[in-house]
């Protein structure tokens, strides 16, 4: 099974500030699966990012995503007010989908 | 526009049973792989099971294998999960999404509390 470790768990940022959130996968994935979500509290998951670095519709580009093999990143080039959620990354793999454990982008 | 909307939560004992439902709209149905999706309270995101267009091809995360059953009618447009053998670490909040190579619509979720 893979398991994706993301860093940091927490993120203490102001508005305006670069966001850089890592996803490491204990072995190589493909990038095709490699997806982030973003959820605030009491919502559902938001898709953001699917095959590692395509947007998905109605996404800011303020969002971006990059990586390959075991190394992916979110970036949020500025941080708006509505960006502080928690954001996980997720890959599909052996028939089964594994998602991260998270990092919370909060109000510095 | 796409909709999916969970039903058939609630408390239920240990040891218990419940079906969940997911009625799915603003889409062709039987055109998607289907996911369940859940998530314990304060707790990150853990995939529970999907299934392909023809209910040929069903996974299952190993923790629920045995005990929860995934199917769907495309003719109602809908998704269920029947939970068997429940346990106080299957309370969570759970959510139905359209599978393609990203989950990229969810539900509102339902929850689901074990509870004696």
């Amino acid at each position: 099974e893979t398991v994706l470790t993301q860093s940091p768990g927490t993120l203490s940022l102001s508005p305006g500030e670069r966001a850089t959130l890592s996803c490491r996968a204990s072995q190589s994935v493909s990038s095709s699966y490699l997806t982030w979500y973003q959820q605030k509290p009491g919502q559902a998951p938001r898709l953001l990012i699917h095959g590692a670095s395509s947007r998905a519709t109605g996404i800011p580009d303020r969002f971006s995503g990059s990586g390959s093999g075991t190394d992916f990143t979110l970036t949020i080039s500025r941080l708006e007010p509505e960006d502080f959620a928690v954001y996980y990354c997720q890959q599909y793999g052996n028939s089964q989908w594994t998602f991260g454990q998270g990092t919370k982008v909060e109000i510095k | 526009e796409v909709q999916l909307v969970e039903s058939g939560g609630g408390l239920v004992q240990p040891g218990g049973s419940l079906r969940l439902s997911c009625a799915a709209s603003g889409f062709t149905f039987s055109n998607y792989w289907m996911s369940w999706v859940r998530q314990a309270p304060g707790k990150g995101l853990e995939w529970v099971a999907n299934i392909n267009r023809d209910e040929s091809e069903i996974y299952y995360v190993d923790s629920v294998k045995g005990r929860f059953t995934i199917s769907r009618d495309n003719a109602k447009n809908s998704l269920y999960l029947q939970m068997n053998s429940l346990r106080a670490e299957d309370t969570a909040v759970y959510y139905c999404a359209r599978d393609g190579h990203a989950l990229d619509y969810w539900g509102q979720g339902t929850l689901v509390t074990v509870s004696s």
